[in-house]
């Protein structure tokens, strides 16, 4: 069946670091949305990305969706620890296309 | 901003038992889901339900649950037997189109 994969499963990272997470999908995706998952919280919706290609910018967030639509990136510069949390890429599935399967997420943590 | 509230936020039950899980979507949101998590794990689609009917439903979807929406404000989730395995956090979500709107979950513990 259709599967979208994050790596890394953890980072840490200092501080004032940069931080990549990226998602692969077994099959070409119409949009990908990403979430954040505080620990002890709920998923949040960040952004969608729908045209191949396309670059998102949210403050210090950059998304990317790959040109074959399969993978996309989540960078973020200069790390702060309010970036704690858990980020799921996830991808539309099924026939209607309205649910979304997640990837298992990548939880950073950042020491200061 | 708008809330998508679940109640209750902790519920212990005993193996065996039926289970139902509460949520109030946004009003105007279309489309509603229930998705859970066993803990440190990955958010699993359960089902999806839009026009008073499923949409779509995962293959953990079996015969031992059900969901309605009986009043137009309220989308329950019903466990009829639970199980140990079934231990989890269950979020409701809804949306207009895209962009999920989760509610806080309910803890479900099965004893």
């Amino acid at each position: 069946g259709q599967q979208v994969m994050q790596i890394p499963q953890y980072q840490h990272v200092q501080e004032g670091e940069d931080f990549t997470t990226y998602c692969n999908s077994s099959t070409t995706l119409s949009n990908i949305q990403w979430y954040k998952q505080r620990p002890g919280g709920h998923p949040v919706f960040l952004i969608q990305l729908v045209k191949s290609g396309e670059v998102k910018k949210q403050k210090r967030l950059t998304f990317q969706f790959g040109e074959a639509k399969k993978n996309s990136s989540l960078h973020i510069t200069a790390t702060q620890t309010t970036d704690v949390g858990t980020y799921f890429c996830a991808g539309p599935f099924g026939q209607a296309g309205t649910a979304l399967i997640f990837g298992k997420g990548t939880t950073l943590s950042v020491s200061s | 901003e708008p809330e998508v509230t679940q109640t209750p936020s902790h519920q212990v039950t005993q193996m065996g038992q039926e289970v139902i899980l509460r949520c109030v979507p946004i009003s105007n949101h279309l489309y509603f889901y229930w998705y859970r998590q066993i803990l440190g794990q990955k958010v699993e689609f359960l089902v999806s339900f839009y026009n008073n009917e499923i949409s779509e439903k995962s293959e953990i979807f079996d015969d031992q649950f059900s969901v309605e929406r009986p009043d137009g404000s309220n989308f329950t989730l019903k466990i009829r037997s639970t199980k140990l395995e079934d231990s989890a956090m269950y979020f409701c979500a809804s949306t207009v189109t895209y962009g999920y709107t989760f509610g806080s979950g309910t803890r479900l513990t099965v004893v």
